[in-house]
Order: C-alpha cells, then structure tokens, then sequence
C-alpha cells in the first residue's frame, strides 16, 4: 500500500501550544493533502502542497513537505479546543493507476481549555 | 450547493442482505469516489470514477459492486452484506481527477451488519 503514515497517533496538548505532526509516504507524489475529520462527520479538507513547493501556509496552519525524506508535516499554532479533531495525509501517488488517493491512519489530537 | 451528499445515514443489514448507499453530487466533479472507514484502519478505497461510464477498483473492492451513468450520481452496492462490511462509508468526489486536488467528502452512512 502507498498510505501515508501519521506520526504520532495520538496528541494531547493545552490550548495555545502548538501541535505538530507528521506524515511519512513511500512512493513518489504528485501532491500531499492534509484534512481533518471531527467526531462523527466526513473529512474536510485543509491544505494541498505539490511536490515541487517545499512549505505552505494557510491561518494558522503550516504544512512542509521534504520529498528527499518522503515526509511532511502539519503544524497548527496557538491550539485552539475547537482544533481537537482526526487529522489525516492523503497522498496520489504519481506511479499508481490514475485516481488513487491514499489516506494515513490518522492523529487524533485533542486539545484541553 | 449541496456539495456532497448520501442517504442514508444510518443502516442495519442483516448478513446476506443486499443494499445501496447513494452519493450525489452538485458541483460538477468528474472524479468520485468511494472509501471505507474502520477504527484504526484510516480510510481505504473501495472504488472509484473518473467520469460517467468509468469505474475502477481501489484498495478493498470485493463484495461491492458501483455504477457511474451520471455525472451527479455514484451509487455503492453491497451484493450480499457480511458482518465484516461493518464500517463507516464516505463519498468524495474532486474536480481534478487526474491530479487529485481537493476533495469534497460526504457527511457518511454508518452500516452495521448483523
């Protein structure tokens, strides 16, 4: 399987910190995606970083990308409690049959007030 | 817009019952797509389409069965329900099939199977 594995499963942080976390792939990607799922509700996307761009910014989202190592990385400043949520990789990997996404097992981050 | 949805949101099968989830979509994207998701296991393709009349397997296919005649409409049938069929299912679809940008997920069908 292409799956993007997140790294760690689970993080628990107070508001105001930052949370980081990390996804590592095996294959070559045209893109990685970051999305994030709430308790009981689809996913939503939160960011898309190509593979030629090496970071991204979006609010207080931050998303590197380091292909020589086959890994990104999330990172949201200032916590919020709202943040606390399932945040998933999703990569395309560029040698597989057209229009296959593979999604990580996920960070479950929760965030206390 | 709608964006993406499905019906129903909550399913009780019993083992060897057939059914259809339904997924549609108002955005006019090409690709749609379907995925399972079961605790710690992350979300796993089941099939998928890059436009009406294409289909293609993905990750876990067997035991489903879609169908693509439309555009807006990307239905999953389950031919004859295992207890092993127990998930979460989600629909997404995408403008750029080819490239994979944004996906679009659905809210969900929470199928149990007794």
């Amino acid at each position: 399987s292409q799956q993007g594995e997140e790294d760690p499963q689970a993080l628990s942080i107070q508001e105001g910190e930052n949370a980081t976390m990390n996804c590592s792939y095996k294959t070559s990607i045209n893109n990685l995606q970051w999305y994030r799922q709430n308790s009981g509700r689809g996913l939503v996307h939160l960011i898309l970083i190509r593979s030629n761009e090496r970071e991204k910014h979006s609010g207080r989202l931050r998303v590197t990308l380091d292909t020589s190592k086959k890994s990104s990385s999330l990172l949201i400043t200032a916590s919020r409690a709202a943040d606390t949520a399932s945040y998933f990789c999703a990569t395309f990997d560029r040698g597989s049959t057209l229009g296959r996404l593979y999604f990580g097992r996920g960070t479950q981050l929760t965030v206390w007030p | 817009n709608a964006g993406v949805t499905q019906t129903p949101k909550f399913q009780v099968l019993k083992t060897g019952q057939s059914m259809t989830l339904q997924c549609a979509q108002d955005m006019n994207h090409e690709y749609m797509s379907w995925y399972r998701q079961d605790p710690g296991m992350g979300l796993r393709l089941i099939h998928y389409s890059v436009g009406a009349g294409i289909t293609d397997q993905g990750e876990v296919p067997n035991g489903y069965n879609v169908s693509r005649s439309t555009t807006e409409d990307f239905p999953l049938r389950l031919l004859s329900a295992a207890p092993s069929q127990t998930s979460v299912y989600f629909c997404a679809s995408s403008y750029e099939g080819g490239n994979l940008g944004t996906q679009y997920f659905g809210p969900g069908t929470r199928l149990t199977v007794l």
